[in-house]
Parts: structure tokens; sequence; C-alpha cells
């Protein structure tokens, strides 16, 4: 069974300071995609970065980026230069792209940026 | 462009009570889905919709039906509601199938007593 883990419940970072929020997950399929979302305190979930499997370049989104390693089935989300609207929940996704549709989401890493 | 809307925002049902929540998109989206949100898991797909007048099964649709009789709307419903169908419920609308980004409504709060 596809599984996505989300390991750091809750960090914390300065304002200005860069943060890394980790995801693993754990699967058979070749072909898949990788989200990141956010769900800030309206509740509303927004796509932060996505990333497809079959590309080795990491993705990158203004000051977002990820670190994904496919033979180690990670997927790191990587905030620089961290402002205050960035408290949120965050959460990362994985798509089937073959055979059963299947989308899987961690349960999350809540991230409060400080002033 | 209003998005992904969400109807009604929060709601409180007793055991054994009906309704429907109405998810509208403005975006022609084709794809359409219902994910519940418990406290400390993630979003579990309950129902997807592939377009006009389809739907199926996501991970976890007992006690749920759902209907899209217009591409813009995809239509839940809880026939009898059961304390364990609390939760918060997310619409969400995808252009292209799975691999494609897909919008959140804002959700919907439902307390079932």
């Amino acid at each position: 069974a596809q599984t996505v883990t989300q390991s750091q419940p809750e960090m914390s970072v300065q304002e200005a300071e860069t943060v890394t929020l980790s995801c693993t997950y754990d699967t058979s399929e070749n072909n898949y995609y990788l989200f990141w979302y956010k769900q800030p305190p309206s509740r509303q979930m927004i796509l932060v970065i996505r990333q497809e499997a079959y590309k080795q370049q990491n993705a990158t989104e203004n000051r977002f980026s990820v670190n994904f390693q496919k033979a180690a089935k990670s997927f790191s989300l990587k905030i620089s230069d961290s402002q205050l609207g960035d408290t949120a929940m965050y959460f990362c996704a994985f798509v089937f792209t073959s055979g059963t549709y299947k989308y899987i989401f961690g349960t999350g890493t809540r991230l409060k940026v400080l002033a | 462009n209003a998005g992904v809307t969400q109807t009604p925002k929060f709601r409180v049902l007793k055991t054994g009570q009906s309704m429907t929540l109405l998810c509208a998109q403005d975006m022609n989206h084709e794809y359409m889905y219902w994910y519940r949100q418990d406290p400390g898991m993630g979003l579990r797909l309950i129902h997807y919709s592939v377009g006009e007048g389809t739907t199926a099964k996501g991970e976890v649709p007992d006690g749920y039906n759902v209907s899209r009789l217009k591409k813009q709307n995809f239509l839940l419903g809880l026939e009898s509601a059961a304390p364990s169908q609390t939760s918060v419920y997310f619409c969400a609308s995808s252009y292209f199938f799975s691999t494609d980004t897909q919008y959140f409504g804002p959700g919907t709060r439902l307390t079932v007593l």
C-alpha cells in the first residue's frame, strides 16, 4: 500500500530564516506526481509546488523549492526567507498516474513563523 | 471568478438526519473531488467525478453518495448521518485528471450529534 509520512507534526522558524519540511513516501509505482499544499488558518488548501517523478530537476517556485530524491523516496520542502504569511499547515501529497486513481495526503506539518 | 465554493460552511446534524453538501466551480474543470479531513489525519478521498454524469468511489465512500448532474456542480449526500461522519469536508476540482493541480473550496465543518 502506498503511504505518505510527514514526521514533523509542528515546526517553527524565525522570520526571514530558512526551514525544511520533510516528507517520505512508500510506493512501488514508477510514474507519479508529488505535491505540497498549504492550508492557512482560513482553511482553504492552496498548491505550493508540484514535482513530476520522471523529472530529475527539483521544482522551484519563488521562495519554495523541493529536494526530490526518488531512490530514497523523499520529497522535502524548503522555504527560504520565511514570512509571517507562511504560517500554515503544510501537506505533502502523492498521486498515481496509472491504474486505480489514488491521491494520498500526509498528516501535515504545522509551521509557525515567528516575528 | 469565484473558483470553488462550498455550501454550507457549517452544519450541525442529529444522528440519522440527512443532508446534502453543494460544491460549485466556475473554472470549467472536468474533474471534481470530495475529501474529508479529520484531526491528525491527512485528507481522504470520499468520491470523485471525471465528468458530468459520472462518479466513482474513493478511499472512504461508505455512508456517502454523490451526484454530478451538471459539470459545474458536485453534490455530496449523507442519507443517515452518524457521529463518525463529524469532519471537515473539502471539495476540489482540476482540469486534468490526477496529475494536475487541484483547486480546493473553503471547506464545510459538519458536526453530527
